[in-house]
């Protein structure tokens, strides 16, 4: 079964950090692109960043860019991301996804569960 | 950034019914263009990609059709569990970039 499984969120002062993990399973995780899309609860979706299957080219989103950093170890079927001086504009569902296939990897297929980060006083 | 901005905001229909959801991009972007679906409390779902390509498992009654910037996804034979967000995304620049989502209230 494929599955993603993300951990690592919860409530965080403003200016402070918070490193995410997915655990990935049941596919070639080496393999496959892999994206962060966080979601504000009840709003829409939005890319932060991706990481090629190899961990050698990653992209960011603007809002994140110089703040977050996307990053993978593949021997352990994880993808990681960095949070660093968060804003209370990045309190989010974060989920953890996979692209497609590796020639489709913009298209997003798996998601994960998504964990929730809070940033407040 | 691409735009995406789908129409309407919401719709409500009844079981068999057909709904169409339309997604319109600031520019053009070929037929990269991809469907989900967001059940609530869930995480949202692949259904379709490159704008008219059904992902495995997902039922024939969801469509998509169209090219450049102006794309649809055609729901029939509407069942109590389509009852979602649906959100269009393009993946032709980047970033990619999503729809605003469209909320499907079935009666």
């Amino acid at each position: 079964e494929v599955q993603l499984v993300e951990s690592g969120g919860g409530l965080v002062q403003p200016g402070g950090s918070l490193r995410l993990s997915c655990v990935a399973s049941g596919f070639t995780f080496s393999n496959s692109w892999m994206h962060w899309v966080r979601q504000v609860p009840g709003k829409g979706l939005m890319f932060i960043s991706r990481i090629n299957g190899g961990g050698s080219s990653a992209d960011y989103a603007d809002s994140v860019k110089g703040r977050f950093t996307i990053s993978r170890d593949n021997a352990k079927n994880t993808l990681y991301l960095q949070m660093n001086n968060l804003r209370a504009e990045d309190t989010a569902v974060y989920y953890c996804v996979g692209g497609l296939a590796p020639h489709l990897y913009n298209w997003f297929d798996p998601w994960g569960q998504g964990t929730l980060v809070t940033v407040s006083s | 950034d691409v735009q995406m901005t789908q129409s309407p905001s919401s719709v409500t229909a009844s079981v068999g019914d057909s709904v169409t959801i339309t997604c319109q991009a600031s520019q053009g972007i070929r037929t990269w263009l991809a469907w989900y679906q967001q059940r609530p409390g869930k995480a949202p779902k692949l259904l379709i990609h490159t704008t008219s390509t059904l992902q495995s498992g997902v039922p024939p009654r969801f469509s998509g059709s169209g090219s450049g910037t102006e794309f649809t996804l055609t729901i029939s034979s509407l069942q109590p569990e389509d009852s979602a967000i649906y959100y269009c995304q393009q993946a032709n620049n980047f970033p990619v970039t999503f729809g605003q989502g469209t909320r499907l209230e079935i009666k």
